[in-house]
């Protein structure tokens, strides 16, 4: 069965400084992969997307960057964080479905404070 | 571009009766899929149900039922029998037919299921 792996779960971090998020996902292949952010209270808002190893699209203009390095792997980073950053990230998979939609599953979600 | 409208920020029923959710959306895709998520307090997503949208037929999945009218671009949730379970952040979704899986949300209704 597949599972998806994020870490750490929870991050506080100072104004300015760097960030590492990672999300590994096991069981599959080949899967597309998301990141998305969901401030306190709202609904998801899609940060980055990724078909393939190395291959990053991004849906909103940020101070976040996003990287592929392995096929399971997908990596949300940050040179300086701003307050605006906070949030709960969460780290996502689909494959394609005989339907023809994706199917996606959710990780646990990082909460990310910045001081 | 894709939009997700929950305009019930708030709902609450009592254990074992019936409430029903609303979802409206606007797309340009011919070819799309909604969905219905669930975020309990743990904060993990959680696939509800799924609907194509060339199927007429309403999608039902135990408990739980839609309501999709294409033409209105509507597409409510309906909770069965409502158990203290269910209590959750409830999240409409909906995925165009070339996006590669990405999904655009709505801001989500919190639900709350009384004894």
């Amino acid at each position: 069965s597949q599972t998806i792996h994020q870490w750490p779960a929870t991050l506080v971090q100072p104004v300015g400084s760097p960030l590492s998020l990672e999300c590994t996902v096991e069981g599959t292949s080949n899967p597309n992969l998301y990141w998305y952010r969901q401030a306190a209270g709202r609904g998801l808002q899609l940060l980055f997307y990724s078909v393939g190893i190395g291959q990053i699209s991004s849906e909103v203009p940020q101070n976040l960057s996003a990287s592929r390095p392995q096929d399971r792997q997908f990596i949300l980073s940050s040179k300086k964080l701003l307050l605006s950053d906070s949030g709960f990230y969460l780290c996502a998979w689909s494959v394609p479905m005989a339907s023809g939609t994706y199917e996606q599953y959710f990780g646990p979600g990082t909460r990310l404070t910045v001081t | 571009a894709q939009t997700v409208t929950q305009s019930q920020p708030e709902m609450s029923v009592q254990e074992a009766e019936t409430v029903t959710l609303s979802c409206t959306y606007d797309t340009s895709e011919s070819n799309y899929y909604l969905f219905w998520y669930k975020q309990p307090p743990s904060r993990q997503m959680i696939l509800v149900i799924r609907q194509e949208a060339y199927k007429q037929q309403n999608a039902t999945e135990n408990r739980f039922s839609v309501n999709f009218q294409k033409a209105a671009k509507s597409f409510s949730l309906k909770i069965s029998d409502s158990q203290l379970g269910d209590t959750a952040m409830y999240f409409c979704a909906i995925e165009g037919g070339t996006s590669y899986g990405k999904l655009t949300f709505g801001q989500g209704t919190i639900l709350t299921v009384h004894p």
